[in-house]
């Protein structure tokens, strides 16, 4: 079925260590978008890519890389994971009809000790 | 800068009641507002957009919303709640860089 998979759903590792979240859409949609969600604060956008080759960053972009290489894929990496990483992770996607987040994957939480 | 407040934290409500959901905003221009809704376990669906025009607007599953611009508001409502409208609501404000709301919980009795 078409959609967003991301993968894993669920990651622990630890302090320090590298670790890269998937996202995957089937629907060739141009914007994709990372989101982090933490308790009391909402979402907080974290890059966003308008086409492949093109990213920017969001509103807490510190600790991450992202790259866009393939329009259906955008990685998440944290090059040094830290525990103010721990969050659940969100991607998503649209067609970009005003550019903002039409459809979401299930998440992933990772946890950082 | 651009900034969404969400007054209440959690809401209950009885099933076939009326909801309002409330969202202040504060944005420099005219803002792009949204509502979200989330079931545990799962990304958010967007129920409903506001770019212009009509200042009330339909959204899916039932639910409408206002822009009040003289409020800074974006008030989600529904006429008749389900008990499957119980979940977690975000209301939304921006173009690429988005503000979310911290999110309001909604708990619907039998």
């Amino acid at each position: 079925d078409a959609g967003i998979t991301q993968s894993p759903r669920y990651k622990i590792t630890e302090t320090g260590r590298q670790v890269t979240l998937m996202c995957h859409q089937t629907w060739s949609h141009s914007y994709m978008f990372w989101y982090r969600q933490d308790l009391g604060h909402g979402l907080r956008l974290i890059y966003y890519s308008a086409a492949a080759d093109i990213t920017d960053k969001g509103e807490v972009p510190d600790g991450y890389v992202v790259s866009r290489s393939k329009t259906e894929n955008f990685p998440l990496t944290l090059e040094s994971a830290t525990r103010s990483q721990t969050s659940v992770y969100f991607c998503a996607s649209s067609d970009g009809d005003g550019n903002q987040p039409q459809h979401f994957g299930d998440g992933t939480r990772l946890s950082i000790l | 800068a651009q900034s969404v407040t969400q007054p209440d934290i959690h809401i209950t409500v009885s099933e076939g009641a009326s909801l309002e959901l409330r969202c202040n905003y504060s944005y420099g221009a005219t803002p792009y507002l949204f509502w979200y809704v989330q079931s545990p376990g799962q990304g958010l669906q967007l129920l409903l957009k506001y770019f212009s025009g009509d200042t009330l607007v339909q959204g899916i599953k039932g639910f409408e919303a206002e822009f009040k611009r003289s409020q800074s508001s974006f008030n989600l409502r529904k006429p008749s709640v389900h008990w499957s409208d119980a979940a977690e609501y975000f209301c939304a404000v921006g173009n690429n860089d988005m503000r979310f709301g911290a999110g309001t919980r909604l708990t619907v009795k039998p």
